[in-house]
């Protein structure tokens, strides 16, 4: 049971490359997240999806677009990626109106 | 507004001391707060839920609705205590809102 997976774990880029960061989880969820995590600043939502077929804005949206693409996937894409973009980015998940969520590993993300 | 404020950024005791991370909130409606830790180089968990009222790892927290705070406490700190921890509000939108969170470093 591996719980909630992201890859990759560390990925360097150059300013204005895209990549897309992966999650999936295998506990059956309907709720699935994606956070930034800065010093100093704690979690912020960057993304959620409540259901699979809907996504929503979290606190800091600008620069990243998500894609649900089935109930156990939710990916996170940075289209042209900028130094203020570097962060360790977490996915959770939790069961529809669950107040308990479950994280993944994180990943460690430069743009330099 | 819904905002979760953790004073500290860094907590250092020694080993045996008494140990209390702040956490304080702002919430209009009754929160439900919890406590994640994150231990080196591991993920986020969750470490405990003041609707369940129990000591985990020894760790207590008491909401205080007057106070609007939910403190975490630990009478003998130990060094495996040594983490980053983040106070958490569910509010009504089924989000998690977090606090910047307190590196506390257990020493010997």
């Amino acid at each position: 049971n591996a719980g909630v997976t992201q890859t990759p774990k560390f990925q360097v880029l150059k300013t204005g490359q895209s990549m897309t960061l992966q999650c999936a989880q295998d506990m059956n969820h309907n709720s699935m997240y994606w956070y930034r995590q800065d010093p100093g600043m704690g979690l912020r939502l960057i993304y959620y999806s409540a259901s699979e077929g809907t996504t929503d804005k979290g606190e800091v949206p600008n620069g990243y677009n998500v894609s649900r693409l089935n109930k156990r996937e939710f990916s996170l894409r940075l289209e042209s990626a900028a130094p203020s973009q570097t962060s360790v980015y977490f996915c959770a998940s939790s069961e529809l109106g669950g107040t308990i969520q479950y994280f993944g590993a994180g990943t460690r993300l430069s743009v330099l | 507004a819904q905002r979760v404020t953790q004073p500290e950024k860094l907590l250092s005791v020694f080993k045996g001391a008494p140990v209390e991370l702040k956490c304080n909130y702002s919430y209009s409606g009754s929160p439900e707060l919890f406590w994640y830790v994150q231990y080196s180089r591991q993920r986020l968990q969750l470490l405990l839920r003041h609707v369940s009222r129990e000591s985990i790892k020894g760790f207590t927290a008491d909401l205080n609705k007057g106070e609007t705070s939910f403190h975490l406490k630990k009478p003998f700190a130990q060094e495996e205590d040594s983490a980053m921890y983040y106070c958490a509000l569910f509010n009504q939108g089924g989000k998690l809102i977090f606090g910047q969170g307190t590196e506390l470093s257990v020493k010997p």
